[in-house]
C-alpha cells in the first residue's frame, strides 16, 4: 500500500514556459501533500506543504507566485512552475501522508525538470 | 546548529558486514523518527519508522532510538551491494508557532563493496 505517483517523470521545456506536475496518492487519501526539490548530490529541500482544500504553506524563500500549488482533492496535488528558467531545473518530488504532518510520508518517484 | 545532522560519508563497508548509520537531532520534544533510502536519481523510500526508545528490528534493518541523547541510528546487517545508496534520517519537529514539520538530514552515502 501507500503508493504515490507523479507525472510526468521527465520534462524538458523552453525558458519562459509553465510546467505542471501532478502528484497522486493511488491507494489512500492524503490529507497532506508535500513538495520538495533536490539538486544533484544535495538533500531534500521542502518547498511547501498543502492540505486538501486549503492554501499551501510555503517555506521561507520559496516564491508562491512562481511555484503554484493546488490540492484539489484528497488524492491529487499539482505543482506548476510558472515562467520556468534554467535555474528551476531540478528534481521535484512530492510526498503524501494520511494525517497532517505527524504521519509517515510516502514519496512519489519524482519529476526531473530541465529548462533550456 | 542544524536540526538534523548526519555524517555525509561516504561510508564504505565490505559485503556481509554491519553498516552503522547515525543521526543526531536538536529538537528535544521530537517524537517521530524515520529512515529513508534514496538511490541515485530516484526518490526516497521508507525503510523504517521508530517512536519509542530502544531497538526496532525489521529484517536486516534495526533502528535504535535514544531520546535522552537525541540520536537515532540504523544498523544494516549482512550488507549487500544493493544496499549502496544514500540514507536519510528524518525527524518530526514540533513547533510552537507554526506547523509541525518533518526535517530531513543531509543523508549518509553508503557503499557496500563486493
Amino acid at each position: 500500500g501507500a503508493v504515490v505517483s507523479q507525472h510526468p517523470s521527465r520534462v524538458i521545456c523552453k525558458s519562459g514556459t509553465s510546467v505542471k506536475i501532478e502528484c497522486r496518492s493511488l491507494d489512500f487519501q492524503a490529507t497532506t501533500m508535500f513538495w520538495y526539490r533536490q539538486f544533484p548530490k544535495k538533500s531534500l529541500m521542502l518547498m511547501a506543504t498543502s492540505n486538501e482544500g486549503s492554501k499551501a504553506t510555503y517555506e521561507q524563500g520559496v516564491e508562491k507566485d512562481k511555484f503554484l500549488i493546488n490540492h484539489a482533492s484528497l488524492t491529487l496535488s499539482t505543482l506548476t512552475v510558472t515562467s520556468a528558467h534554467p535555474e528551476d531545473s531540478s528534481f521535484y518530488i512530492c510526498s503524501a501522508s494520511w494525517r497532517a504532518y505527524t504521519d509517515t510520508q510516502y514519496f512519489g518517484p519524482g519529476t526531473r525538470l530541465t529548462v533550456l | 546548529q542544524k536540526e538534523v545532522e548526519q555524517n555525509s560519508g561516504p561510508l564504505s563497508v565490505p559485503e556481509g558486514a554491519i553498516a552503522s548509520l547515525n543521526c543526531t537531532y536538536s529538537d528535544r520534544v521530537s517524537q517521530s523518527f524515520f529512515w529513508y533510502r534514496q538511490y541515485s536519481g530516484k526518490s526516497p523510500e521508507l525503510i523504517m519508522s521508530i517512536y519509542s526508545n530502544g531497538d526496532k528490528e525489521d529484517g536486516r534493518f534495526t533502528a535504535q532510538l535514544n531520546k535522552a541523547s537525541q540520536y537515532v541510528s540504523l544498523l544494516i546487517r549482512d550488507s549487500q551491494p544493493s544496499d549502496s545508496a544514500t540514507y536519510l534520517c528524518a525527524v518530526l519537529s514540533i513547533r510552537e508557532t507554526s506547523y509541525d514539520k518533518v526535517i530531513f538530514g543531509p543523508g549518509t552515502s553508503l557503499s557496500v563493496i563486493p
